[in-house]
């Protein structure tokens, strides 16, 4: 069964550069949501949107925007980096009404 | 403050016999339970849940208890395999809206 993909895997950039993170979740799911787990921590929520439109929001800092396109794919758009920005970042996604959320493999942002 | 609480960081059980993996929640508004499974460098991997109304779901070798007066749950894997080995995530939800997540336990299964 098709999964939720995520490019890039891997990123490597330098301080104050910007980043975009892609995400494209399981056929027919349009529901997506943003992880964000730090070395040792746990994944910790960062936005969501459903049906192209911003359905909650955590603790996501001004610097990162995200949206949701007609074709249900999301980027997380990340500009102005620092070094505590180095994280996985993984992207979620359900079908509307449906509490389980299915994650995709990850990317892995390594910020020098 | 950490709302989903997995006290025990590791858990080390033989091979054929039941792990158990536990987890406490604070916020009584939740209101769906699920469990995850990591391996490094992958993402979380679904592998049961629980819906508030109910006190027991059952999977395969995976079952679910939740003790909704003691905001208590716990995973029991029987019987395990050295394939189990992995982080395992508690995560609990409101209104189907964002996962809160446990802290995760590191189970090894051994041979």
């Amino acid at each position: 069964a098709a999964g939720v993909i995520q490019s890039p895997r891997h990123l490597i950039k330098e301080k104050r550069e910007t980043a975009t993170l892609k995400c494209y979740p399981i056929p027919r799911h349009d529901t997506v949501y943003w992880y964000q787990q730090g070395p040792g921590q746990d994944p910790q929520f960062l936005i969501s949107f459903y049906e192209k439109m911003q359905s909650d929001k955590g603790s996501i800092p001004d610097r990162f925007s995200a949206q949701q396109f007609s074709d249900y794919h999301s980027e997380l758009n990340m500009s102005s980096l620092e070094l505590g920005d180095s994280a996985l970042y993984f992207c979620a996604s359900s079908s509307g009404g449906k509490e389980t959320q299915y994650f995709g493999p990850g990317t892995r942002l390594l910020v020098l | 403050d950490q709302q989903v609480k997995q006290n025990s960081p590791s858990l080390s059980v033989q091979e054929g016999r039941i792990s158990i993996l536990n987890c406490d929640y604070t916020n009584s508004m939740f209101d769906y339970f699920l469990w995850y499974k990591k391996y490094p460098a992958e993402g979380p991997t679904f592998l049961i849940s629980i819906s508030s109304i109910k006190d027991k779901n059952e999977d395969g070798r995976f079952t679910v208890f939740l003790n909704k007066s003691a905001k208590h749950l716990s995973l029991h894997i029987v019987p395990s395999q050295p394939g189990d080995s992995a982080v395992y995530f508690c995560a609990a939800l409101q209104e189907g809206s964002r996962l809160t997540f446990g802290e995760g336990t590191q189970l090894t299964v051994n041979p």
